[in-house]
This record gives C-alpha cells, structure tokens and sequence, in this order.
C-alpha cells in the first residue's frame, strides 16, 4: 500500500513544550513539505525538503523546525518558540519539486493547552 | 508575492444541480494549477491538475479550466452529489505553491 501517513491524528500539549510530527512516505518521492491550515486561510508552507540532508525554510518557518535523514522521513518539530502552534498541519510529498503533483497525508490536529 | 482567491467562500445548492467554483490568481507567471478536495479534519486529495500549456482538464464530472492571461480557473461540477459536499482548494504553482483558502460546497439532497 504506497502512500503518505502522519501521526498521531491529534496531538496535545501544554505551553512551553516541543513536539514532533512524524511524517512517512513509501512513494519513493524525493521532495516532502510541511504546511499549516489555520480556519479561513489557505495552506502555509512551514519547511520542504528537496532531497535528503537538504531543506529550505518556508513562508512561516519561525518556531518550527525539521530534518531530513531518510528518504521515507520528514518530521516536524513545534518548538516553544512558536507563539501559536494550534492548528492543522498537514505533510505532503511530491517526485520532484516545483512543478509536481503534491499528495498529502491525512493531517495532524495540535491542540495546545 | 503570489495571491490566491477563492470566492464564494461557501456555496449550498440542491442536487443534480451543475456548478461552477472560481479560484483567482494575481501572478500569471504559473507552471500549473491544481485542484483539491478536502473533507473535514482530513488530508487533501488531488482532483486535478492543469499545466499551464493547457485550458482545461477532465475528469468523471469534474472539468477545470484555466485562463493565464487573467488569472482564473474554474472547477465545474456536473449534477451534483451529496458526496461531493467538501471544501474544494485551488493551488498555483509558480516560484513556490499558493494555495486558496477554499470553497466549501455543500450538496443538499
């Protein structure tokens, strides 16, 4: 079964800790991002990746950050640092970058409390 | 900077009946655009992709198309569906993707 899968589907934390997104693929994509859907606006691009040990910073990068180890793996972090972290965040993967068909994981919901 | 408009916000209508979505776009300097659906608290499906070489494409019910020289696409639903209720996202790519904040269609029976 190839896809793309992110857990947990939701996530709490309280104020003032990191937390790790876990993002997989088994498409054999080279390039993977991380956006962030906050209600009534489009997608923001956190990180992408364009290949391993390689990524670039996106539009809302502050208090976020990744790594790119594997192929298969992009995890997020949410550090402190990042003033409003609740929200939905959804991992995407494509064969190559700009321009290509992004699939996207099913999300993460993270609730700080 | 890039900008992605996506009007109305919100659309009800009866089933059976044909629509139209409308995404808006400020830069036409776009390699392709692509439509997506998105269903409550999930991740998004891919519905269909326009090259920007292209006016249109198909697919089942579904017909998108593309105007470059004026920044538009629609998205055209055939005799809607309940199941069709979803938001629906337009995303352009041109230096990076820009996405719309999406429309959120719901089909009544």
């Amino acid at each position: 079964d190839g896809g793309i899968t992110q857990s947990p589907k939701y996530l709490f934390r309280k104020e003032g800790q990191n937390v790790t997104l876990s993002c997989e693929q088994n498409l054999n994509h080279d390039a993977m991002y991380w956006y962030r859907q906050d209600p009534g606006q489009g997608l923001r691009l956190i990180y992408y990746s364009q290949i391993v040990n390689d990524f670039q910073k996106g539009d809302i990068a502050e208090g976020y950050s990744v790594s790119r180890e594997k192929k298969e793996s992009f995890p997020l972090t949410v550090t402190s640092a990042q003033k409003n972290p609740t929200a939905f965040y959804l991992c995407a993967s494509s064969m190559r970058t700009n321009p290509d068909t992004q699939y996207f994981g099913p999300g993460t919901r993270l609730t700080v409390l | 900077k890039q900008e992605v408009t996506q009007i109305p916000a919100a659309l009800s209508v009866p089933e059976g009946e044909n629509l139209v979505l409308n995404c808006s776009f400020t830069d036409s300097a776009i390699y392709n655009l692509q439509w997506f659906r998105q269903d409550p608290g999930k991740g998004l499906t891919s519905l269909l992709l326009i090259q920007s070489s292209q006016r249109e494409q198909t697919s089942g019910r579904l017909n998108a198309s593309l105007d470059k020289s004026s920044g538009r696409s629609t998205l055209y639903i055939a005799a809607s569906q309940p199941g069709d209720s979803a938001t629906y996202l337009c995303a352009v790519w041109g230096n990076d993707m820009r996405f719309g904040a999406g429309t959120r269609l719901t089909v009544k029976p």
